[in-house]
């Protein structure tokens, strides 16, 4: 039962250009969206987040946007940096904490 | 500020024995929660503790239980260990019940033989 399904494996931008991570999800109970990074040997750190009453929020280069009535979330990184390569998880939150399957962005100078 | 630390970093099993995980919150977080992360899937949520007592649990069998210390450390028990338990298990720690900001420690590998 996946209900956070991130269907993209990798995903590879040029220094300087938008990453463009997407998501879709499947039950409308999920109240709150998260999405975190994870660098090799280490936990998935929390990056941004976004109410289910909201459709946009913004931190620094990361941007999340909320498509409810699609059941959609992406995360824009404007403009990427080598640094971001990782790979980024999408969670949504109801009773528990699920996550999708991670995509791997690599970054290139 | 010590962040989220987990005990041991690897582990090698074999089928039908038992292991014993552990996991040291942040510092003033007293909510403990535990994920499995297969290869190539993202984190499953197991249990979460709060105040000593198991709060919410997904969809793991039984051979997989808990515990909270007075100290809100907390650890991870799986019997009779099973090829499909081989994962990276992590603890995230908050502050509070629920799903707040999370923070991860870095996992335990364990393998199973």
């Amino acid at each position: 039962d996946q209900q956070v399904k991130q269907n993209s494996p990798s995903l590879s931008v040029q220094e300087g250009r938008i990453s463009i991570l997407n998501c879709d999800y499947t039950n409308s109970m999920f109240d709150y969206f998260l999405w975190y990074k994870k660098y090799p040997a280490e936990g998935p750190t929390f990056l941004i987040s976004i109410s289910s009453i909201k459709d946009k929020n913004e931190d620094g280069r990361f941007t999340v946007f909320l498509n409810k009535s699609a059941k959609h979330l992406s995360l824009h990184i404007v403009p990427s940096q080598p640094g971001d390569s990782a790979v980024y998880f999408c969670a949504a939150r109801y009773y528990d904490m699920r996550f999708g399957a991670g995509t791997r962005l690599t970054v290139k100078p | 500020d010590a962040g989220v630390t987990q005990s041991p970093t690897h582990l090698i099993k074999t089928r039908g024995q038992q292991v014993t995980l552990r996991c040291s919150p942040k510092s003033g977080h007293d909510t403990v929660s535990w994920y499995q992360q297969a290869l190539g899937q993202g984190p499953q949520f197991i249990f979460q503790y709060y105040e000593e007592e198991e709060r919410q649990r997904g969809n793991f069998p039984d051979r997989f239980s808990g515990h909270q210390f007075p100290n809100y450390s907390s650890e991870l028990n799986v019997n009779a260990l099973l090829l499909g338990d081989s994962a990276l298990y992590l603890c995230a720690s908050s502050l509070g019940p629920g799903y707040g900001e999370q923070f991860f420690g870095p996992g335990t590998r364990l393998t199973v033989l």
